[in-house]
């Protein structure tokens, strides 16, 4: 069964350094999005992707946040300047588009801020 | 983000039994109703998922009952078993949208 794959599975980063977590979305599917899961608490939406354009996005994605979907299979969460409170669960998904199509959930990468 | 609320927290059932979870929401505009899995390590899996236009859904021994007029929804497990094991949230949205995750509830199965 096709699987949204993430790497790294964790990435340890300094406080103020920039971060690239990584993504392979299923290949037919054409919305993207991530999630945020800080430990003990709910999963929490960033951002969708469409059509190469953010088609949606919370008040977490702030400035420091950007993604990209620099080729065809690759999808990338950029965080600029890491905060400690960036420390996290980083989700990605990925749907076929349309209300009744599931999206699709990767491992996640947890993100440790130092 | 919209509100959802998950009801209980955590739950402990013993195999064979019952495992009754429930969510409400404030967002009239959401138009589907999803519950998630996860297991530790591993991220959110859908299970089940309802539209509004049916008040039940049943998968197997997962089944949905939907109440559009008290904004609610729970996920009835039948013969729970030590396999179902994990972190279950309920996750609305609107016409395929950003989901809105409640808070998770961790359920055991006991042998």
């Amino acid at each position: 069964e096709p699987e949204v794959t993430q790497t790294p599975s964790h990435q340890v980063t300094q406080m103020g350094q920039e971060v690239i977590l990584r993504c392979v979305p299923i290949s037919n599917h054409l919305y993207f999005y991530w999630y945020r899961q800080i430990l003990g608490q709910k999963v929490e939406f960033l951002v969708s992707f469409y059509n190469n354009e953010i088609s949606e996005k919370s008040e977490i994605f702030d400035d420091q946040f950007s993604v990209e979907r620099p080729d065809g299979s690759n999808f990338t969460l950029k965080i600029r300047s890491t905060k400690l409170e960036d420390s996290a669960m980083y989700f990605c998904a990925s749907s076929e588009g349309g209300a009744d199509q599931p999206q699709h959930f990767g491992d996640g990468t947890r993100l440790s801020i130092l | 983000q919209q509100q959802v609320k998950q009801s209980p927290q955590s739950l402990i059932v013993q195999k064979g039994g019952i495992s009754i979870i429930n969510c409400a929401y404030e967002n009239t505009a959401f138009d589907y109703f999803p519950w998630y899995q996860q297991f530790p390590g591993k991220g959110p899996a859908l299970l089940i998922a309802i539209r509004p236009d049916v008040s039940e859904k049943k998968e197997g021994r997962f089944t949905i009952s939907f109440n559009k007029s008290a904004k609610q929804f729970s996920l009835h497990i039948m013969d729970s078993q030590p396999g179902d094991s994990a972190t279950y949230f309920c996750a609305p949205s609107h016409s395929g949208y950003a989901l809105n995750f409640g808070k998770g509830t961790s359920l055991l199965v006991t042998p």
